[in-house]
């Protein structure tokens, strides 16, 4: 299986300061890569997927990048509606993996 | 407007079985693949199993294999998740997820593009 691995697993920012999350595959994923956001007691919500393409209505301040195993999830501006929970998950393979995960938290 | 409603979770005594539904509205539930994502408490996202549209391919992580049974009916728009022998470490929020694919030239890309809110299936005696 693929396994996903983000880093940091937490981090704490304040508004207005930009983030950026790292997600590496253990093998080459292309650009098979999502993004995921879940705030505290929801469901999860698209950001990206394709590595870089921005799900519909997801403001633009979110940036995605990356092919082959790096890849990076990119909040600049940060709001305080973004502090939660991002997930990396890879669609290479039909058995899908997410990464553990990246808290983020007002400092 | 889509629509996903998890039912079926509950509390059940380690060994025995559930089974969990997804009733699906405002798409074409008979086109698009579904899936099983659980979460345990405080824990992260796991993929449980993928079912595609017509029902014909099915696929289940390691732990679950043997155990779950996912199954549609898109007569009734209708996602299910047999699930037996169930130990502790199964205890978690399960979402039922609709993937879509977005291509571009000959490359497509998967990816879940709308979540139930999720029922709780509690494993303990």
């Amino acid at each position: 299986d693929i396994q996903m691995t983000q880093s940091p697993s937490s981090l704490s920012v304040s508004v207005g300061d930009t983030v950026t999350i790292t997600c590496r595959a253990s093998q080459s994923i292309s650009a098979s890569l999502n993004w995921y956001q879940q705030r505290p007691g929801k469901a999860p919500k698209l950001l990206i997927y394709g590595a870089s393409f921005l799900h519909s209505g997801v403001p633009r301040r979110f940036t995605g990048r990356g092919s082959g195993t790096d890849f990076t999830l990119t909040i600049t501006s940060l709001e305080s509606e973004d502090f939660a929970t991002y997930y990396c998950q890879q669609s290479y393979s039909t058995l899908r993996t997410f990464g553990q995960g990246t808290k983020v938290e007002i400092k | 407007e889509v629509q996903l409603l998890e039912s079926g979770g509950g509390l059940v005594q380690p060994g025995g079985s559930l089974r969990l539904s997804c009733e699906a509205s405002g798409f074409t539930f008979s086109t698009f693949a579904m899936s099983w994502v659980r979460q345990a408490p405080g824990k992260g996202l796991e993929w449980v199993s993928t079912v595609s549209s017509l029902g014909g391919d099915t696929f289940y992580e390691d732990s679950v294999k043997g155990r779950f049974t996912i199954s549609r009916d898109n007569s009734k728009n209708t996602l299910h998740l047999q699930m037996n022998s169930l130990r502790a470490e199964d205890t978690a929020a399960y979402f039922c997820a609709k993937e879509d694919t977005f291509w571009l030239a000959e490359t497509s890309w998967d990816f879940y593009d709308s979540w139930g809110q999720g029922t709780l299936v509690t494993v303990s005696s």
